[in-house]
């Protein structure tokens, strides 16, 4: 069955620290990739995504994911977190042969960055 | 440019009543789309419209119903509400669906209470 897991529900991290939240998924054949954030009481912002090509892709606001085909994972990533990235963060994949363009969720990680 | 609008943003109904979700976006998208958001489940897809004239079933399309008005405007109906039905509904739309790398965009939701 293709499935997005997160294992995280949550995420602490102090501000200034690097930040991961985790993405695996278990999909036949070469899916699309994306990572979104969900702020409170507001829709889904979409942050980056893979394709093809170079396995870490850079999105908004200073994120990157790193795509790993062997262990099937796709890690959001940041340098350094600030307070306002506080949010929930859902990965997503859609496979390739997918019609429609449907996309299956993760349950989502809440990210807490902490002054 | 809007983007993806919803009305309306909050509702509450009673066992048994309908209603209906309304979702418009203006950046001439061909696919849109019906999500729910429930607390540790991610977004699933209830039903998904990739072109005009077209509607296909998601993940949890049972209790709800879609009409594609045009190219648009693409609402849910809840014809018979029940508590189950408790949920945040987010519509998305994006330019193609099927075998294509292009992301999603949100509305901002509605949040509806069934009692």
């Amino acid at each position: 069955a293709q499935s997005v897991a997160q294992p995280e529900d949550q995420v602490n991290v102090a501000e200034g620290n690097p930040l991961t939240v985790k993405c695996t998924y278990s999909v036949s054949g070469n899916p699309y990739l994306f990572w979104y954030v969900q702020y409170p009481n507001r829709g889904l912002q979409f942050l980056l995504k893979y394709i093809t090509g170079d396995n870490l892709v850079k999105g908004s606001y200073g994120f990157e994911a790193e795509f790993n085909k062997s262990q099937t994972s796709f890690h959001l990533k940041k340098p350094s977190a600030l307070v306002s990235d506080s949010a929930l963060y859902f990965c997503a994949v859609r496979p390739y042969y997918n019609q429609g363009g449907k996309l299956i969720f993760g349950q989502g990680t809440e990210l807490s960055v902490k002054p | 440019n809007a983007g993806v609008t919803q009305t309306p943003k909050f509702q509450v109904l009673k066992t048994g009543q309908s209603m209906t979700l309304q979702c418009a976006q203006d950046m001439n998208h061909n696919s849109m789309y019906w999500y729910r958001q429930d607390p540790g489940m991610g977004l699933r897809l209830i039903y998904y419209s990739a072109s005009e004239g077209t509607t296909d079933k998601g993940e949890v399309p049972n209790g709800y119903n879609v009409s594609r008005l045009n190219k648009r405007e693409f609402s849910l109906r809840l014809e018979s509400a029940a508590p189950s039905q408790t949920s945040v509904y987010f519509c998305a739309s994006s330019i193609m669906g099927g075998q294509t790398k292009n992301e999603q965009f949100f509305g901002p939701g509605t949040r509806l209470t069934v009692l």
